[in-house]
């Protein structure tokens, strides 16, 4: 049984930078993109990217200029780095594994971690 | 962007009763290549993540009741509940992975009456 688990801090101050981990556990990080996506009441669910096992990135454009991921193998751990938040940044921040069903980060999600709600407020 | 919009955006259905939801892709999700429509469907409880149960438009995931079921093709979609329990209570989206950036449609609560 796949489980994926968030950490991070809960509160980020307006321009700063919001850090996020998933630690995965119950499989291989191989073979699959490891996502991150949120929920916002104001915008639903939005797809911020997935990252492959071997390193290569795919972003949503909306959010490219400020998103960046990395992933460790060696501990089955991967993180989130979103610069300059505002206030429509604040959400509750899920890592996925995604089914590749082709390149470019396309797939559908078929694990999630419980989430992680991120305030962002001075 | 592919735009995926649901509706209703919510309904209340009695127990046992069927419950239909839409979801419309704003361009096709067919890939002709293999002829499989780049659609999932997720259910989400209060409180809890997203949780997959069919992908492909159709295909159930292992441990969905039949209930369930998926349909459509190109760009009108449905999810059907075709008798409504307790536990069905939730919102459910539409996904297309048939283009980046992946999106997700914007839910229909789906309760009891």
């Amino acid at each position: 049984q796949v489980q994926l688990q968030e950490s991070g801090p809960g509160l980020v101050k307006p321009s700063e930078t919001l850090s996020l981990t998933c630690i995965g556990s119950g499989n291989s990080i191989s073979h699959y993109y490891w996502s991150w996506i949120r929920q916002s009441p104001g915008k639903g669910l939005e797809w911020i990217g997935s990252m492959s096992h071997t390193g290569a990135a795919n972003y949503n454009p909306s959010l490219k200029s400020r998103v960046s991921t990395s992933l460790d193998t060696s501990k089955n751990q991967f993180s989130l780095t979103l610069t300059s938040v505002t206030a429509a940044d604040a959400a509750v921040y899920y890592c996925a594994r995604c089914t590749p069903t082709g390149d470019g980060g396309r797939g559908y999600f078929d694990y999630w971690g419980q989430g992680a709600l991120v305030t962002v407020s001075a | 962007d592919i735009v995926m919009t649901q509706s209703p955006d919510s309904l209340a259905v009695s127990l046992g009763e069927r419950a239909t939801i839409n979801c419309k892709a704003s361009q096709s999700v067919l890939y002709t290549i293999d002829n499989r429509n780049y659609l999932s469907w997720y259910q989400q409880k209060t409180g809890q993540p997203p949780k997959k149960i069919i992908a492909w438009a159709s295909s159930r995931e292992s441990g969905v009741p039949d209930r369930f079921s998926g349909s459509g093709s190109r760009t009108d979609f449905t999810l059907t509940i075709s008798s409504l329990q307790a536990e069905d209570v939730a919102v459910y989206y539409c996904q297309q992975y048939y283009d980046a950036p992946l999106t997700f449609g914007g839910g229909t609560k789906v309760e009891i009456q």
